[in-house]
């Protein structure tokens, strides 16, 4: 199936620790991202990398970090985890040059700080 | 920086009924985009709307862009059940960066 995947769907985690977040598109996309979505429903950009570049660093604590091994790949890691990152995390790819730029969302980890 | 007002917040209507969401933003884009996103679930696209005056329907619901106004409406025409979810519009700034809305749960009661 063509899409956006995520690993995991869930992750549970204590304070203090650190995680990673995978991102896998097979859209041939050339734009990926990593989005926040907090408890009031609220999504707001964090990261986006075009072609491996860098291209989106919104305010966001150094501890996550995000890296996009190549086109297809990006990756989340979260240093030091806090209650306040206790969110759902979407990844999302697109295509400067298709449907006007339309993103495809992938399904989501839920990130739990205890 | 670019805002984005979706109203209402929170839409219950019965089935048949229509209704319209709104989406104002604050600073010039001509690409607007909808999304719907079921409790627990991704967000879908809905529509893509790249110029003013562009409209695009699939079933019940129609989206609109007017530029000038700053303004894109959702409308749902005899609503039913299945249409029930939230709604998201989400404006492009600066090529690649999507600004999203507040969000409309709408709820659908028989």
């Amino acid at each position: 199936d063509t899409a956006v995947s995520q690993t995991p769907k869930y992750l549970v985690t204590q304070m203090g620790n650190d995680k990673s977040i995978k991102c896998e598109q097979n859209l041939g996309h050339d734009t990926m991202y990593w989005y926040k979505q907090d408890s009031k429903k609220f999504l707001k950009i964090m990261f986006s990398y075009n072609n491996k570049e860098l291209i989106i660093n919104e305010t966001v604590p150094n501890r996550f970090s995000p890296k996009s091994p190549d086109k297809a790949h990006l990756n989340l890691h979260i240093n030091s985890l806090e209650l306040g990152d206790s969110a759902v995390y979407f990844c999302a790819s697109s295509s400067r040059q298709l449907r006007g730029n339309e993103q495809f969302f992938g399904p989501g980890t839920r990130l739990t700080v205890l | 920086e670019l805002k984005v007002e979706q109203n209402p917040l929170f839409l219950s209507m019965q089935e048949g009924k229509n209704y319209t969401i709104y989406c104002n933003y604050s600073t010039t884009s001509d690409r607007l985009y909808w999304y719907r996103q079921d409790p627990g679930k991704s967000l879908e696209s809905l529509f893509v709307l790249l110029s003013n005056g562009a409209v695009k329907q699939e079933g019940r619901l129609m989206a609109s862009l007017d530029t000038k106004a700053r303004l894109s409406t959702l409308h749902i025409t005899a609503a039913v059940h299945d249409l029930s979810a939230t709604y998201f519009c989400a404006v492009q700034y600066n090529t690649d960066k999507l600004i999203f809305g507040t969000g409309t749960r709408l709820q659908v009661f028989p």
